[in-house]
Formats: structure tokens, sequence, C-alpha cells
């Protein structure tokens, strides 16, 4: 079947510029992670959605971004204002939601803020 | 303090060599434990889960020492499509499934 998938793959923007990330995870999967990969570091977590509501914002970084997931599907994830150091690999998960559950990956999209 | 601390090498091991890599977490309530791979330019894929009476797939060996915290992956019989970055990744307790990821390790394996 298929995964998750990201769009766009790739973004170059401009600083101060806004931008839309969208993620479709994999059908049937309640639970949808946001987290975030920059050059050298680890990945780290920004938000996470059970169903459309988001019980966990703790991981995002100003109040530049925010997410939302509607129909229980679909999530986007905006950047006000982007700055140079938003620049990393956002990478969307699903999981089933149940504790522990497998997590899996889109692709991610490639951001780039000049 | 990183919550998850691995070393990120570079490993760099012939075809046929074991390798072991290790990562220690802080929070002493983390539940799950899991080794992600990751390739170059790749989304992060489940590579095992870790349970405290050690678990095996395949030539891949994870162990859980949850009184030192501290994780391992032995990988025997390396290939060279092992080459890749190792993540250790640990969920906490919060009730919430976010991921907490080790930096990754990176492993070459060389003809």
């Amino acid at each position: 079947g298929a995964g998750v998938s990201q769009s766009p793959s790739n973004k170059v923007t401009e600083k101060g510029k806004d931008v839309e990330l969208r993620c479709d995870p994999i059908s049937g999967h309640t639970a949808l992670y946001w987290y975030r990969q920059s050059l050298g570091q680890g990945l780290e977590f920004l938000i996470y959605f059970q169903g459309n509501s988001a019980p966990d914002k703790s991981g995002l970084p100003s109040d530049r971004f925010s997410a939302e997931r509607t129909g229980g599907s679909v999530s986007t994830l905006t950047i006000q204002r982007t700055q140079q150091e938003d620049s990393a690999v956002y990478l969307c998960a699903s999981s089933l939601g149940g504790f522990g559950e497998t997590q899996y990956f889109g692709p991610g999209t490639r951001l780039l803020v000049l | 303090r990183k919550e998850v601390e691995q070393d990120p090498g570079p490993f760099n091991v012939p075809e046929g060599a074991t390798v072991a890599f290790n990562c220690t977490y802080s929070n002493s309530a983390s539940q799950s434990f899991f080794w992600y791979r990751q390739d170059c330019r790749k989304e992060p894929k489940l590579l095992m889960s870790v349970y405290s009476s050690g678990n095996e797939d395949g030539r891949f060996t994870a162990q859980l020492n949850r009184a030192s915290q501290y994780i391992s992956l032995l990988i025997r019989d390396s290939k060279l499509s092992d080459s890749a970055t190792y993540l250790c990744v640990v969920i906490g307790n919060t009730g919430f499934q976010k991921l907490v990821f080790g930096t990754g390790t990176r492993l070459l394996v060389s003809p």
C-alpha cells in the first residue's frame, strides 16, 4: 500500500517568506508526527497529532511554526517569516496510534531559506 | 546533556566483520526503545525494537540494559548494504509518542 507522502520534496524560499509543507499519512493511521533534521543534527520532534488534535506541540521552536490536521488525515506545517536557521529536512511520520506502534516516515521536504 | 547519546563514528569495517554500536539515554522512565536505519538523503526506517530480554533478527542483535540505561546493536557478517547511519531512538513515559533520536552512528562497510 501507499506509504507516507510529503510535498513538496524540495523548497527554496527567501528569508521572510511563508512556506507550507504537506503530509499525507498512511490511510487509517490516526497518529501523525512532524520532525525536522538539520545539517549535522539529529532528528528533533516538532508536534504530534492524534486525530485532528495536537496534544503535544512542545517541539515547535517558535510561534512562527504552526501545524494543523484536517479530517484526521492530511497535515500542513506552516512556517511564517522564514529564517535561514529554518533550513532543514522536515519529516512527517504516521502510526496506528497505540503506544509503541511503529512510526513510518515520509521522504521529507528539504527546505532551504536563502 | 542530550537525552540520547551515540558515538557518531564513522565506523569503517570490512565486509564480514562484526560491529557493535552503543547508545545511552538519560530518562530512566523511558518506555520503548528502537534502532532505526537512515540511508543518505533518505528517511529513517525502523530496523528493530529493543527489549530487555534482548532480541535478534537475522544478523542483527539488540540489547537493552535498563539499570545502566544502555542500548546496543550488534551486526554480524557485515554486508556492503549495511552502510548507513544507525539511529538509537527512545520513547519517554509522557503518554505521547514522540520519538527522541540520537544523532546517529555512521557505518561504512568496505569490500
